[in-house]
């Protein structure tokens, strides 16, 4: 069964560095989304990607984020300067048409110190 | 904003009890969908459902909307351990690109 697939599964940070979230999606989906989830909170939207550009972010996709396709199957978070609060499991998803029925991968669980 | 509240927020029963979660939201729903978490893991999706009174099972979940009072329920038939974990229901808006997730429900079926 196709999956997403994310690495690292958990990485750890000094704050101040950058940080690149990595993820496979389902080969044959064409939207892709990162979310995340401070431990214990809701799983937050943070933006949603399509024809090679962002289509929707959230407040908290702010400058110190950005999201890339370089090569037609990875899409990867880059963080430039992690802050504590950046901690979080960060999830990618992809689906074939909108948000309907998206896939989540298994998170990659970033711990900024 | 469109917020989705879950009740209950966690919930223990015993191995062969039925339960049921619901998710309640502030605004119309257009798309509805139900994912399971363990804890610190990923989110599998188990449902969606799009109309109103729409019913969907998957071995012994079942999901229902009922669009005029803006909610969900999931409900499971003789749990079991495998059902532990965080249920969360998750809603889109049309023209939109985004889920917005609810609070979660934990459960804990205990053997």
């Amino acid at each position: 069964e196709p999956e997403v697939t994310q690495t690292p599964s958990h990485q750890v940070t000094q704050m101040g560095q950058e940080v690149i979230l990595r993820c496979v999606p389902i080969s044959n989906h064409l939207y892709f989304y990162w979310y995340r989830q401070i431990l214990g909170q809701k799983v937050e939207f943070l933006v949603s990607f399509y024809n090679n550009e962002i289509s929707e972010k959230s407040e908290i996709f702010d400058d110190q984020f950005s999201v890339e396709r370089p090569d037609g199957s990875n899409f990867t978070l880059k963080i430039r300067s992690t802050k504590l609060e950046d901690s979080a499991m960060y999830f990618c998803a992809s689906s074939g048409g909108g948000p309907t029925e998206a896939f989540f991968g298994q998170g990659t669980r970033l711990t900024v110190v | 904003s469109q917020e989705l509240e879950q009740s209950p927020q966690s919930l223990i029963v015993q191995e062969g009890k039925n339960l049921t979660i619901n998710c309640t939201s502030s605004k119309t729903l257009y798309g509805l969908y139900w994912y399971k978490q363990k804890y610190g893991e990923g989110l599998i999706f188990l449902m969606m459902l799009q109309k109103g009174g729409e019913e969907k099972s998957h071995e012994k979940i079942t999901a229902k909307l009922d669009e005029k009072k803006q909610q969900s329920s999931l409900h499971i038939t003789a749990s079991q351990p495998s059902h532990a974990g965080i249920y969360l229901c998750g809603a889109d808006r049309p023209g939109t690109y985004k889920y917005i997730f609810g609070t979660g429900t934990r459960l804990k079926v205990l053997a």
